[in-house]
């Protein structure tokens, strides 16, 4: 596609609950990059993708957060076991090969713990 | 650690003022610098870079961005704002040893342009 799509565009979750924000890059991308914005702050960085591989998965909170990319395209970020401090905006770029720039962001993912 | 500090958290200004927004780096190395602007119910969108070269760095609607790099600083500048300038602006950086390119991000600064 033209861009990078988001998906689900609004999530509402109980707590304790399992959820999966998904995330299509651009075609060819092979950078792809996860961050969280909690209200009133900026983006913070979860995990990076060079290709299938999570090359950087140091902004990753706890181990209820994981995130796949089995073919290099589309990922997939799992939270486990939400709680009310997960809800934020789950933010996804990708980028033709990282490092330098270049990166294009997707409208993001707002997730809300009830 | 590696970060970026955006002093100003609310600015507020009329038409056709001057905007100055400041943005403090941390890293002493080679950085790569960025200003994106987040307008309402929109993504984020890059308004201008800085990786090497002149450090007064020109980008899209009329901002533009100096690199200081005694003071670690890249401010965000704006000779006359227009209100469809409101929206939020956030400073960032990459860079470091094995630079993959991740984004470190300031807190944002909201500004509200007055008609």
């Amino acid at each position: 596609g033209a861009g990078v799509s988001q998906t689900p565009s609004n999530k509402v979750t109980e707590k304790g609950k399992y959820v999966e924000l998904r995330c299509d890059p651009i075609s060819g991308h092979t950078a792809l990059y996860w961050y969280r914005q909690s209200l009133g702050q900026g983006p913070e960085f979860l995990i990076y993708f060079q290709g299938t591989g999570a090359a950087d998965d140091s902004g990753l909170p706890n181990d209820r957060f994981f995130a796949v990319r089995p073919e290099g395209s589309v990922s997939t970020l799992k939270i486990q076991r939400t709680e009310r401090g997960d809800s934020a905006v789950y933010l996804c770029a990708s980028s033709p090969s990282g490092g330098t720039g270049g990166y294009t962001f997707g409208s993001g993912t707002r997730l809300t713990v009830v | 650690a590696q970060s970026v500090s955006q002093h100003n958290h609310h600015v507020i200004l009329s038409e056709a003022a001057s905007l100055e927004l400041g943005c403090n780096y941390s890293y002493g190395g080679t950085v790569n610098l960025f200003w994106y602007v987040q307008y309402p119910g929109q993504h984020l969108q890059l308004l201008l870079k800085y990786f090497s070269g002149d450090p007064l760095v020109k980008g899209i609607k009329g901002f533009e961005a100096e690199f200081i790099k005694s003071k670690f600083s890249f401010n965000l500048r704006k000779p006359s704002v227009q209100w469809s300038d409101t929206a939020e602006y956030f400073c960032a950086s990459t860079g470091g040893s094995g630079n993959t390119g991740k984004l470190i991000f300031g807190q944002g600064t909201t500004l509200q342009v007055k008609p």
